[in-house]
């Protein structure tokens, strides 16, 4: 799992409220990414961040914000949840510093938005 | 714009290979071609990458076309435990990964 951990695992929420997913590694990568899943798609990319404060915007952008004040951790907020982001979250890391090379995965959060 | 094209799903029979194409006709001379599998709602696992060339490891064979429009992931033995989406991607400028909606193979003993 190349040392990634994401929390919760799983959690309900409820419209509007604000969320926070929790992407933590412990090799010191550089480069991190969120992603969502839903059916009938394959992952698309949210954010990624190629280090301690940098971050830029992915395919999927609108209605998510992220930040990484420290290597290890890679925080993806949904400033007021909605129902259209009830979707499966999963975080990668490239590693190396150049960033370029396969992604590993975590095991994901399932985030349900009631 | 999806940028990879590939069949729904797929079935094998055990200890035969599988075959599994995808089409990137708009794939650009620089762009990597990557094989994931996803087992139920696990994250993706990597397989393996190509650019041009035909690549083989421990998992897979990856045939790139000539023209590099159109490649084919070959499991060379498959297994049970090989039933999976499998995605083709294209890796594009600033290492992001573009998938599409994959193959759901399914391994028949």
């Amino acid at each position: 799992d190349a040392g990634i951990t994401q929390s919760p695992r799983h959690k309900v929420t409820e419209t509007g409220t604000p969320v926070t997913l929790r992407c933590h590694q412990t090799e010191n990568h550089r480069y991190m990414y969120w992603y969502r899943q839903d059916p009938g798609h394959g992952l698309r990319l949210i954010h990624y961040s190629y280090g301690v404060k940098d971050t830029d915007k992915g395919e999927v952008s609108d209605g998510y914000s992220v930040s990484r004040s420290k290597t290890e951790d890679f925080l993806l907020t949904l400033e007021s949840a909605t129902s259209s982001q009830t979707s499966v979250y999963f975080c990668a890391i490239t590693p190396g510093l150049a960033g370029e090379g396969e992604q590993f995965f975590g095991p994901g959060t399932r985030l349900t938005v009631l | 714009d999806a940028k990879t094209t590939q069949p729904t799903s797929m079935d094998c029979a055990e200890g035969r290979a599988a075959n599994l194409p995808c089409n990137h006709s708009t794939i650009s001379g620089n762009e990597y071609v990557y094989w994931y599998r996803q087992i139920h709602s696990q994250g993706p696992q990597y397989i393996i990458h190509g650019l041009k060339n035909n690549e083989t490891n421990e998992m897979a064979s990856l045939i790139i076309t000539e023209d590099r429009k159109s490649s084919t992931l070959i499991l060379p033995h498959a297994t049970l435990r090989d039933t999976a989406v499998y995605y083709c991607i294209v890796r594009v400028a600033g290492n992001q990964f573009y998938f599409g909606t994959g193959t759901s193979l399914t391994v028949i003993p």
